[in-house]
């Protein structure tokens, strides 16, 4: 398996503008969860999804960030403005009943906007 | 509810020394534990798990027992390598697909 993927490793913005983040969890894995971490705030849950339906958004932050998930192998996390603050790296992890609730993490995307 | 408290860092220490990072819990009912490690630019791995009390957890020469009378799950390895310096992190799940994260204990091994 190869594992949780994220793209793109690395992304650049200016300010204002839109960024999407993408994530295609494990294979058989039932739940997605979005997280973004920062010296400042630590590891910070945003959403998480089990069975591609929403189950907890209070970690998200504002309006601007809004996350999908259409089918089971694919997700997307989008900030629309973003702003020089939302900078920081945003992991997806997948996890299933088989691997009693243990989390898989992805390699995440470092957001820079500038 | 549920909550994960872990040691301050870093941690400094020299290569083949003995190594502890404490893990205290609160939680309701029968948490399952873990203890992850971030190195620098990539994502949380898992590195141990325990599932009920008085299981040992074990990798890599790292160990960690569940402790429910005294709710802690504390990360022991006995000689360290440069190799291990990383960020490590305590987590418990309840009932739910959640798992609760400590804040992370940066561990720094010099040769």
């Amino acid at each position: 398996d190869a594992g949780v993927i994220q793209s793109p490793r690395h992304e650049v913005t200016e300010m204002g503008q839109e960024v999407t983040l993408r994530c295609k969890p494990i294979s058989g894995h039932n739940s997605l969860f979005w997280y973004r971490q920062t010296m400042m705030r630590g590891l910070e849950l945003l959403i998480y999804f089990n069975n591609n339906v929403p189950i907890d958004d209070s970690g998200m932050p504002e309006d601007r960030f809004s996350a999908k998930m259409p089918n089971a192998s694919f997700s997307t996390l989008k900030i629309q403005p973003s702003e020089p603050r939302d900078s920081a790296v945003y992991f997806c992890a997948s996890s299933s009943f088989r691997t009693n609730y243990g989390y898989t993490f992805g390699s995440g995307t470092r957001l820079t906007v500038v | 509810g549920n909550s994960v408290t872990q040691m301050e860092g870093p941690v400094t220490l020299s290569e083949e020394a003995f190594l502890t990072i404490n893990c205290t819990y609160t939680a309701t009912g029968y948490p399952s534990l873990f203890w992850y490690v971030q190195y620098p630019g990539e994502g949380l791995q898992l590195l141990l798990k325990a599932t009920k009390a008085d299981d040992k957890g074990s990798n890599k020469g790292f160990e960690a027992t569940y402790r429910k009378e005294t709710t802690s799950f504390h990360l022991e390895k006995g000689s360290v390598q440069v190799s291990d310096s990383a960020v490590y992190f305590c987590a418990l799940s309840g009932i739910t697909d959640k798992l609760i994260f400590g804040t992370g204990t940066r561990l720094q091994v010099f040769p």
